[in-house]
């Protein structure tokens, strides 16, 4: 079964700083998606960042882009200039493949709560 | 212009009571998925449709049954609330084919 891993409960930054989430997960296939997604305070799920795990280069968005090591099942988030309104919790999920008879089932890590100070 | 919404935001009853949460997206999508928040933020797929059908029903209790009237909507009926069923229940709508879900604002459910 596919697991992600968040290990890094909570983590802070200085306003402007740049900061690295983590995640690991865990898969025996070969095909599969992986996103970045915020929940601030409002608690409505905001997707962030998305990878495709055939594509070899890393998906950036703005002051979003991951590190996508897929040989050492590794998906980091990294975030540039942090800014106050990215202080909130990040989650970071697997979609299997569209061949997986679990296609669409987002598997999520247990989150990071990102606090930016001032 | 919300892409995927949900009523009630809040839910506040008894145990043993019945209730209902609606979704609707407006995006074109052809499936829906019912998400569960626990206390400690952990997210977990509970159903999905495509296309009107059931593709994922995790182990959840039959208590939750889901129904998809047509692809835009998806309602959550919940009968003989628990304690333990308090949570905060997301919908979420994608293209079929695991891509990126838009999710709506969560319905916080509480059982007293």
């Amino acid at each position: 079964a596919q697991t992600v891993t968040q290990s890094q409960p909570e983590m802070s930054v200085q306003e402007a700083e740049t900061v690295t989430l983590s995640c690991t997960y865990d898969t025996s296939e070969s095909d599969y998606y992986l996103f970045w997604y915020k929940q601030p305070p409002s608690r409505q799920m905001i997707l962030v960042i998305r990878q495709e795990a055939y594509k070899q280069q890393n998906a950036t968005e703005n002051r979003f882009s991951v590190n996508f090591q897929k040989a050492a099942k590794s998906f980091s988030l990294k975030i540039s200039d942090s800014q106050l309104g990215d202080a909130a919790m990040y989650f970071c999920a697997y979609s299997p493949s569209p061949g997986s008879s679990n296609t669409g089932k987002l598997i999520f890590g247990q989150g990071t709560t990102l606090q930016v100070k001032p | 212009d919300t892409a995927v919404s949900q009523t009630p935001k809040y839910l506040v009853t008894q145990m043993g009571n019945d209730k209902s949460i609606k979704c609707e997206q407006n995006l074109g999508h052809d499936t829906m998925y019912w998400y569960k928040q626990d206390s400690k933020k952990f997210l977990k797929i509970m159903f999905s449709y495509n296309n009107k059908e059931l593709i994922i029903n995790e182990t959840v209790p039959n208590r939750f049954s889901p129904k998809s009237p047509d692809k835009a909507h998806l309602n959550l009926h919940i009968n003989s609330l628990e304690l333990g069923d308090s949570a905060v229940y997301f919908c979420a709508s994608s293209q079929w084919g695991g891509h990126e879900q838009y999710f709506g604002p969560g319905t916080r459910l509480t059982v007293t």
